[in-house]
């Protein structure tokens, strides 16, 4: 079974500053592992994913996140936080498999307020 | 812009009604999903349509019904619900191997 923990149900920022949302993730098989964003009245966005290869992934946005094995993680980050950032993000995983249609398991979520 | 539509966009009912959630892909895929997003709740899955056929019903009540004619309509009947059902119902979309597109929601509240 898959499981999903988001640290933290609030993360608040100041504008200019490093966005850090944090994810572990439980799965019995090599994981294929997402964030989606969600802004308010609105559905879930993909921000970025993780499937095979290079650990560090870039997605839209300036965010990126880095798979990490050894610590069953999927951390995304944003160097510089802007006001637009403020939303809620969540973490997914999937024990995926090339060609399949994926069943995703998804963390609680974060919600990321930017002050001025 | 999303590929995928969902209407209607808020609906209030008692809990007697009858009603229908319309989902509308325009982007292709084989794949069809419905979550319900509750307050505080993880997003939970509730059921998954491939190519038209049900492959996935998450111990879902059977006062929700789902429907899905072709492979771009996906439709969630609705009757005799309860309060707790009130909550965001999210579709979304794939195509094998590829990310879930989402749609922008139907907010539903239960009198």
């Amino acid at each position: 079974a898959q499981s999903v923990t988001q640290l933290g149900s609030h993360v608040s920022v100041s504008e200019g500053a490093l966005v850090l949302l944090r994810c572990n993730y439980s799965s019995s098989v090599p994981p294929y592992l997402f964030w989606y964003v969600q802004y308010p009245n609105q559905g879930l966005q993909l921000l970025l994913k993780y499937t095979t290869g290079a650990t560090l992934v870039k997605g839209i946005n300036g965010f990126e996140a880095e798979f990490k094995k050894s610590e069953t993680s999927f951390h995304l980050t944003k160097p510089s936080a802007h006001m637009s950032d403020a939303a809620e993000y969540f973490c997914a995983v999937t024990e995926g498999v090339a060609g399949s249609n994926y069943k995703l398991t998804f963390g609680k979520g974060t919600l990321l307020t930017v002050n001025p | 812009e999303t590929g995928v539509t969902q209407t209607p966009r808020h609906l209030v009912m008692g809990m007697t009604n009858k009603k229908s959630l319309k989902c509308e892909q325009h982007l292709g895929h084989n794949a069809m999903y419905w979550y319900k997003q509750s307050a505080k709740k993880p997003l939970e899955l509730m059921f998954v349509y491939n190519f038209k056929e049900q492959t996935e019903n998450n111990s879902v009540p059977s006062r929700f019904s789902p429907e899905c004619p072709n492979s771009s309509h996906l439709f969630l009947h609705l009757h005799t619900l309860q309060p707790e059902d009130s909550a965001l119902y999210l579709c979304a979309s794939s195509q094998q191997g590829q990310p879930q597109h989402f749609g922008d929601g139907t907010r539903l509240s239960i009198l």
